[in-house]
């Protein structure tokens, strides 16, 4: 069972630099999400993707853009990467119905350095 | 969003139980009490979540407070494997956005 896949696992990026940060399920999940996690601190949401074609601001959301491609993949772009970037990456998927219907499932994250 | 109060580490030695508390005392009516952890350099797993009952599944127990305002996430028999960040969060049945703490830091001796 792959779960959640997100790709890049590491990057490095200079300052000015942009790229997509890419995350796909195969749980037929119709929510997905984006956080960050800075160094001895919880996550922080991004954004989120209630369903197919919407998606909405979480918590941190400047600096960032998000593109649901469609059910199964949920893409973070950053356009101007800055120093204050550099940070764990981890994208979440979430069914809406069922028992599991409040879990979220993780991937392993993408680890970003901005220089 | 309410907030939760974890302590920032505890020690247990493996194969014995292990207590961790989380208070929320604004909580509301609709929250849902959910306890997440994030072993080192990986993604937070699921652990268990109730309502207003205690709850148990096969990784854990969760002990809730009849004024909902303390949970209790045991581990029955601490193994090597379960030291990672607990982290306890509230969760409105209709946000399903989860709001992370700093978590508590559970460290397991052999």
């Amino acid at each position: 069972n792959a779960g959640v896949t997100q790709t890049p696992k590491f990057q490095v990026l200079k300052t000015g630099q942009s790229m997509t940060l890419q995350c796909a399920q195969d749980m037929n999940h119709n929510s997905m999400y984006w956080y960050r996690q800075d160094p001895g601190m919880g996550l922080r949401l991004i954004y989120y993707s209630a369903s197919e074609g919407t998606t909405d601001k979480g918590e941190v959301p400047n600096g960032y853009n998000v593109s649901r491609l469609n059910k199964r993949e949920f893409s973070l772009r950053l356009e101007s990467a800055a120093p204050s970037q550099t940070s764990v990456y981890f994208c979440a998927s979430r069914p809406i119905g069922g028992l599991a219907k409040n879990i979220q499932y993780f991937g392993a994250g993408t680890r970003l350095s901005v220089l | 969003d309410a907030k939760t109060t974890q302590p920032n580490s505890m020690e247990s030695n493996e194969e014995e139980p292990v207590h961790l508390p989380c208070n929320h005392s604004t909580i509301s009516g609709t929250d849902y009490i959910h306890w997440y952890r994030q072993l080192p350099s990986q993604g937070p797993e699921y652990v268990i979540h109730g309502l207003t009952s205690n709850v148990n599944n096969r990784m854990a127990s969760l002990a809730i407070a009849e004024d909902r305002k303390s949970s209790t996430l045991i581990l029955h028999r601490a193994t090597l494997r379960d030291a990672a960040v607990y982290y306890c969060i509230l969760l409105m049945d209709s946000s399903y956005k989860l709001i992370f703490g700093s978590g508590t830091r559970l460290l397991v001796r052999p």
